[in-house]
């Protein structure tokens, strides 16, 4: 068990460019999640799932952003039409159960040109 | 809405002193969930300890420890003996106990601790 994985570490992009994320999770680990954190600031919640279903998503989840996780497994982030507000960490977290601890990964760090 | 708030920034503290990192947070719930979670710079945020509202006792992890205040809403980080490796940013967290709506956590602002040697 090697941890959360997240790919890639970092992108840089044009703005109006779409970019996709991916997280891996701790094998078995049925709750992900996925978090924005910007510059000097904690981490915000933007969605999260349970197995293959997306169970909440935060107002800050624009229309723009889209998640997946198909079969319950790994999970994409897409962010379409990238704007220069969207440069920040993007985290993924996972936990095997809801009242269990959420371990982390190394997140992606975007840049928006 | 539950928030977090971090008062302090940045803390410094000499290598093997004690240091204090505050936390105060807003809730209409009973039962929930309080964390600290370290992020070294460049690397992955990790959990430092966890304390269950409803439990008096106070967490303790090796040189770790809270001082849980629920009446007060306080939850603050005690780091004895310390070390470089300590040396993080450090945010206090919330989460609700109750698996309804979702379980996802709050945090505070961050404070950046710095370790002198």
């Amino acid at each position: 068990d090697t941890g959360v994985s997240q790919d890639p570490r970092h992108k840089i992009t044009k703005r109006g460019q779409n970019v996709t994320f991916r997280c891996d999770p701790i094998s078995e680990h049925n709750r992900l999640y996925w978090y924005r954190q910007t510059l000097g600031q904690g981490p915000e919640f933007l969605t999260y799932f349970q197995n293959e279903a997306q169970l909440e998503k935060s107002r800050l989840l624009s229309d723009r952003f889209s998640a997946e996780r198909p079969k319950g497994s790994f999970s994409t982030l897409e962010i379409q039409r990238t704007e220069q507000g969207d440069s920040a960490m993007y985290l993924c977290a996972s936990s095997p159960e809801a009242r269990e601890t959420q371990y982390f990964g190394p997140g992606t760090r975007l840049l928006v040109l | 809405a539950q928030t977090v708030t971090q008062s302090q920034p940045e803390m410094s503290v000499q290598e093997a002193e004690t240091v204090t990192l505050s936390c105060t947070y807003d809730t209409s719930e009973s039962d929930y969930y309080l964390f600290w979670y370290k992020q070294p710079p460049s690397r992955q945020m990790i959990l430092v300890i966890r304390q269950e509202a409803y439990k008096q006792q106070n967490a303790t992890e090796n040189r770790f420890s809270v001082n849980f205040q629920k009446a007060a809403k306080s939850f603050s980080l005690k780091i004895s003996d310390s070390q470089l490796g300590d040396a993080a940013m450090y945010f206090c967290a919330y989460r609700r106990k109750f698996f309804s709506a979702g379980n996802m956590l709050t945090f505070g602002g961050g404070t950046r601790l710095m370790v002198k040697p």
